[in-house]
């Protein structure tokens, strides 16, 4: 059974960084894409990036110059870092796996930008 | 970036209707699309994928259809359980991108 959990703080301050982390079980994260996606309160969904083990990374153009992802294989864990947030990226930020589609998910976690 | 639409963006309907989806890509995706299903305060969950794929221990009520950019998320008969935001998601190339959504409520 595949299990995603995404962890970090919920609250981030105006200009500051935003991390999370999605731990993975039941799976060995050397293999598909893993995904970031959030959705603002009563919105929509948007794809925020994705790595691949190799080290390769897509991001969205519309948040690239902020997005950082990483990984790190030894605690089957990936990362996320979105600096210089505003209230506009106070969300539910979700980890997902995907081989073509996002087959798994995180139950997700909200963060929520404010000083 | 490919454009997801879909419509309705919301629609009512009984329990035992027959319901249809329909999402349009800006350009030609193939096959490379997925539906979702989610529920308030829930991850979203696959349902679909590779257009017309049922995803394991999904129910057979659910059906999908089309390539290129026209696609039709079927629910034969709706269920109560089936109350939810319907979402369509191309990963045909990067950016990917999602559908706004359909709300199923009930009538």
């Amino acid at each position: 059974q595949v299990q995603l959990q995404e962890s970090g703080p919920g609250l981030v301050k105006p200009s500051e960084t935003l991390s999370l982390t999605c731990t993975v079980s039941g799976d060995s994260i050397s293999s598909y894409y893993w995904s970031w996606i959030r959705q603002p309160a009563g919105k929509g969904l948007e794809w925020i990036g994705r790595l691949y083990t190799s080290g390769s990374t897509n991001y969205n153009p519309s948040l690239k110059s902020r997005v950082t992802m990483s990984v790190d294989t030894s605690k089957n864990q990936f990362s996320l870092k979105l600096s210089s947030v505003t209230a506009a990226d106070t969300a539910v930020y979700y980890c997902a796996r995907q081989p073509g589609s996002f087959d798994y998910w995180g139950q997700g976690t909200l963060v929520t930008v404010s000083s | 970036d490919i454009q997801m639409t879909q419509s309705p963006s919301s629609l009512s309907a009984s329990v035992g209707d027959r319901v249809t989806i329909t999402c349009r890509a800006s350009q030609s995706i193939s096959s490379y699309l997925h539906w979702y299903q989610q529920k308030p305060g829930k991850a979203p969950k696959l349902l679909i994928y590779a257009a017309s794929s049922l995803q394991s221990g999904v129910p057979s009520r659910f059906s999908g259809s089309g390539s290129g950019t026209d696609f039709t998320l079927t629910i034969s008969s709706l269920q109560p359980e089936d109350f939810a935001t319907y979402y369509c998601q191309q990963s045909y190339s990067t950016p990917l991108t999602f559908g706004p959504g359909t709300k199923v409520d009930i009538k």
